[in-house]
């Protein structure tokens, strides 16, 4: 079975661009998070999607957004980029209704200059 | 709410030593626990959880975990360190039960590996 793949890998904007970045579920997972990764603040929660609803939001301002599709891919924007959005940005998609073990994707690295 | 701590940012251990990470939890009942493990550029991946039961778990890659109800701890353990161990590691919690919530994360512990 697959894993949870993201796309793209590695991504350079300046500051002011907006973004967008996708993930891809293992198949059969309904549920998708979204983490901020950062040497500061290590592991940050932002958003889960499940059934294409958010059900699960972090404390994140609202340039930072998201949506599921019908096939559990999710996409998450981030606009008017600042410095400080400089992370890795994990995704990582569950079995709601079991453990809630989460699987991790590679993860996406993004670069505001 | 719950919530994780590792106390030691930074473990610097030698090739074939053991290996102790420590992690301790603040949940009004047992909760899920988690270890993952995440190697430079690359996502988590998870090393063994524990749930119910036996309190000491095995993992992979040789690792071993152990519950302690009174101490609220969740330490990792590896008898022998290997080189390909260096890596970030991080504890995770979650209420029991499953369903619609969100892991904790602690902020995690650089292994370091001297030959």
């Amino acid at each position: 079975k697959a894993g949870v793949t993201q796309t793209p890998r590695y991504l350079i904007k300046t500051r002011g661009q907006q973004v967008t970045l996708s993930c891809s579920p293992i198949s059969g997972h309904r549920s998708v998070s979204w983490y901020q990764q950062t040497p500061g603040q290590g592991l940050q929660f932002l958003f889960e999607y499940f059934s294409e609803t958010q059900r699960n939001k972090g404390n994140f301002p609202g340039r930072f957004s998201g949506r599921q599709f019908s096939n559990s891919r999710s996409e998450m924007n981030v606009s008017t980029l600042e410095l400080g959005d400089s992370a890795l940005y994990l995704c990582a998609s569950s079995v709601p209704t079991g453990d809630n073990e989460q699987f991790f994707g590679p993860g996406t690295r993004l670069t505001v200059l | 709410a719950q919530s994780v701590t590792q106390p030691d940012i930074h473990i610097t251990v030698s090739e074939g030593a053991s290996l102790e990470l420590r992690c301790n939890y603040s949940y009004g009942a047992t909760p899920y626990l988690f270890w993952y493990v995440q190697s430079p550029g690359q996502g988590l991946q998870l090393l063994l959880k524990y749930f119910s039961g036996d309190t000491l778990v095995q993992g992979i890659k040789g690792f071993e975990a152990e519950f302690k109800r009174s101490q609220s701890s969740f330490n990792l353990r590896k008898p022998s360190v290997h080189w390909s161990d260096a890596a970030e590691y991080f504890c995770a919690v979650a209420p029991p039960g499953g369903g619609s919530y969100i892991p904790t994360f602690g902020r995690g512990t650089s292994l370091i590996v001297h030959p």
